[in-house]
């Protein structure tokens, strides 16, 4: 099946900082997210990004589709910004229905 | 902004008990689906549903597993007989279209289940 690579899989950043996150997938897809986890353990969407570059305030997200892979960029990080990023691709079953294929995860933790 | 609705945020219930999980879609939703994380895991599909039937399972989804729609806004996961590993964060999902199609799939806040 699909293969989706994240990393880095763990980051610690100082607040202000930048950052880049990366997810590879080894096949083609339908589509791809970006979910944020909050220490609650609630899944926020990001973004919805099949291709292209999209961004909302400090974060914005490119995906490459041709080149598998997509990338998360978080600006002047904030200690609210700490969580766990996943990818997650679309890709359709044997049975002819969708499905999300989520990737380990980045865990962020930003410190004041 | 319209949610999809999860209840009971937590559950705790013995081996061998059954429990219902339940969630709201979003409304004009047309897709439904359960997803589950083992702590400190990564979120893995369990099942998908459309047209008031299952359109495809993962192996995880045994018999042990079933989902409903009773109504038309409800959408329930069966465990009829808990076990240690079904301890997980569950989590509905909805969409209007297929996400392929062009539409993001929207989660729930999720149901922890601690099975003891």
């Amino acid at each position: 099946g699909i293969q989706v690579e994240q990393s880095p899989p763990d980051l610690i950043l100082q607040e202000g900082a930048n950052s880049t996150l990366r997810c590879n997938f080894s096949d083609s897809v339908n589509n791809l997210q970006w979910f944020h986890q909050n220490p609650w353990g609630q899944l926020i969407n990001l973004f919805y990004i099949p291709s292209g570059t999209k961004q909302n305030g400090r974060l914005s997200a490119t995906t490459v589709a041709t080149e598998r892979y997509s990338l998360l960029y978080i600006s002047s990080s904030q200690t609210t910004d700490s969580g766990v990023y996943f990818c997650a691709v679309t890709i359709i079953t044997q049975g002819g229905s969708e499905k999300l294929v989520f990737g380990k995860g980045t865990k962020l933790t930003v410190n004041p | 902004e319209p949610e999809v609705t999860q209840t009971p945020s937590h559950q705790v219930t013995q081996m061998g008990q059954e429990v219902i999980l339940r969630c709201v879609p979003i409304s004009n939703h047309l897709y439904f689906y359960w997803y589950r994380q083992i702590l400190g895991q990564k979120v893995e599909f369990l099942v998908s549903f459309y047209n008031n039937e299952i359109s495809e399972k993962s192996e995880i989804f045994d018999d042990q597993f079933s989902v409903e729609r009773p109504d038309g806004s409800n959408f329930t996961l069966k465990i009829r007989s808990t076990k240690l590993e079904d301890s997980a964060m569950y989590f509905c999902a909805s969409s209007s279209i297929t996400t392929g199609g062009g539409s993001p799939l929207h989660f729930g806040n999720g149901t922890r289940l601690t099975v003891t």
